[in-house]
């Protein structure tokens, strides 16, 4: 079946940047998602790009798609501490039926 | 406007007996979506309805495990003589129609079997 892979941890200092990594494997995908789940909550959708765009910035927060190689990222500038949380990479066809990667744990230093 | 709502939070069975996790789309909001989380991974879907359809269940278990969304009220995911294997997070989403690309997600019902 069609995987989404991210590495599972990121440890970063205060005010540094973060890039958080995916990549998957359905070249169909016509979604591509970042959402932030914070302890104990649900997921929270940060921001997404579809799949003819090859780059979204919206404040903080960019994300970057290669359609090429599968592979997108999302970078957070001047990580906060109220950054930490897990950030789940998506894709989907048609918005039916999202896969998910496993999360990337962001822990953030101050 | 509130946003998706999911009840109970937390649900504790012993095995055997019946789960029922209730879930309140967004206003104005008819597709409904069920993912299970388990520990430590990604969400993985289960369920798609819409009001009294359901349009893909694909990702759920054969046995045991049934959804439903009535005209009125929230939509129900059922899960009969739990095994300790059922203890997830259950997530609902909600999204205002096919031609929406955002699904917006409760808060989650954690399920312990114990």
């Amino acid at each position: 079946g069609e995987d989404v892979e991210q590495s599972l941890f990121l440890s970063v200092r205060e005010g540094d940047s973060s890039v958080i990594n995916c990549t998957y494997t359905d070249s169909s995908s016509t979604y591509l998602y970042w959402y932030k789940q914070e302890p104990g909550a649900g997921l929270q959708l940060l921001t997404y790009i579809f799949s003819n765009m090859d780059m979204k910035q919206d404040q903080r927060l960019t994300v970057l798609l290669n359609k090429k190689d599968k592979h997108l990222s999302l970078r957070i500038a001047d990580t906060q501490t109220g950054d930490s949380a897990i950030y789940f990479c998506a894709e989907s066809k048609n918005n039916n039926d999202m896969r998910f990667g496993a999360g990337t744990r962001l822990t953030v230093k101050p | 406007n509130a946003g998706v709502m999911q009840n109970p939070r937390h649900l504790v069975r012993r095995r055997g007996q019946e789960a029922r996790l209730r879930c309140s789309p967004m206003k104005g909001h008819s597709h409904v979506y069920w993912y299970r989380q388990l520990p430590e991974e990604g969400l993985k879907f289960m369920v798609y309805l819409q009001k009294e359809n359901i349009i893909d269940e694909s990702g759920m278990p054969k046995e045991r495990f049934s959804a439903e969304f009535p005209k009125e009220g929230p939509s129900i995911l059922r899960i009969q003589q739990v095994v300790r294997g059922d203890s997830a997070a259950y997530f609902c989403a909600s999204s205002p129609g096919l031609s929406s690309y955002e699904q917006y997600f409760g808060p989650g019902t954690r399920l312990t079997v114990t």
